[in-house]
């Protein structure tokens, strides 16, 4: 079973800031890694596919990269609407994983 | 409008049994698979089962292997999640959710249900 770890927990940041979130699998899995974010109260929303690819409607500000092990997303300059728990999701095989969450929070 | 709305949930004692629907809207739904997510109270969340499009094949979550049953009826347009020998482990918000790709899954999910809760306690 491959386990996903994200970091930091919680990140405090500013409006307009440069958010990076890191996902790390305990082993190799390609590209087949998606990110979500989810806003308390609501169902999560997918932003990434295969660790680099933005779902429809999602703005450009949010970006995803890595292969293997090590995987990021990258929020360029933070809006409001932004602050939110995101998790990690792999694909590689079965079971399905997620990750346990990172909270960008307002600094 | 694409859309999944859950229902089914509700208390149960521990070892009782609760079938969970999800009616889609919007979309073909036999050309998709389909999965159900579930989320304990202030925690993360958890893969539990996922179905492809012909109702054939499925997988599970070790922790609900044996004791779930995911299955579809294409004409109905509805996902189920049969639980039975529910545990207090097992209380949490239960989403169902679409694949984002057809016909061939691509295991990442873009359309997403509310959510129904599921509480399971004496």
């Amino acid at each position: 079973e491959i386990v996903l770890t994200q970091s930091p927990a919680t990140l405090s940041l500013s409006p307009g800031e440069r958010a990076t979130l890191s996902c790390r699998a305990s082993q190799s899995i390609s590209t087949y890694l998606a990110w979500y974010q989810q806003k308390p109260g609501q169902a999560p929303r997918l932003l990434i596919y295969d660790a680099s690819n933005r779902a429809t409607g999602i703005p450009a500000r949010f970006s995803g990269s890595g292969s293997g092990t090590d995987f990021t997303l990258t929020i360029s300059s933070l809006e409001p609407e932004d602050f939110a728990v995101y998790y990690c999701q792999h694909r590689n095989n079965w079971p399905l994983s997620f990750g346990g969450g990172t909270k960008v929070e307002i600094k | 409008e694409v859309q999944l709305v859950e229902s089914g949930g509700g208390l149960v004692q521990p070892g009782g049994s609760l079938r969970l629907s999800c009616a889609a809207s919007g979309f073909s739904f036999s050309s998709y698979a389909m999965a159900w997510v579930r989320q304990a109270p202030g925690k993360g969340l958890e893969w539990v089962s996922s179905i492809l499009i012909s109702g054939d094949s499925t997988n599970y979550a070790d922790s609900v292997k044996g004791r779930f049953t995911i299955s579809r009826d294409n004409s109905k347009n509805t996902l189920y999640l049969q639980m039975n020998s529910l545990r207090a482990e097992d209380t949490a918000i239960y989403y169902c959710s679409k694949d984002r790709m057809a016909p061939s899954p691509g295991y990442a999910f873009d359309i997403w249900g509310q959510g129904t809760m599921v509480t399971v306690s004496s």
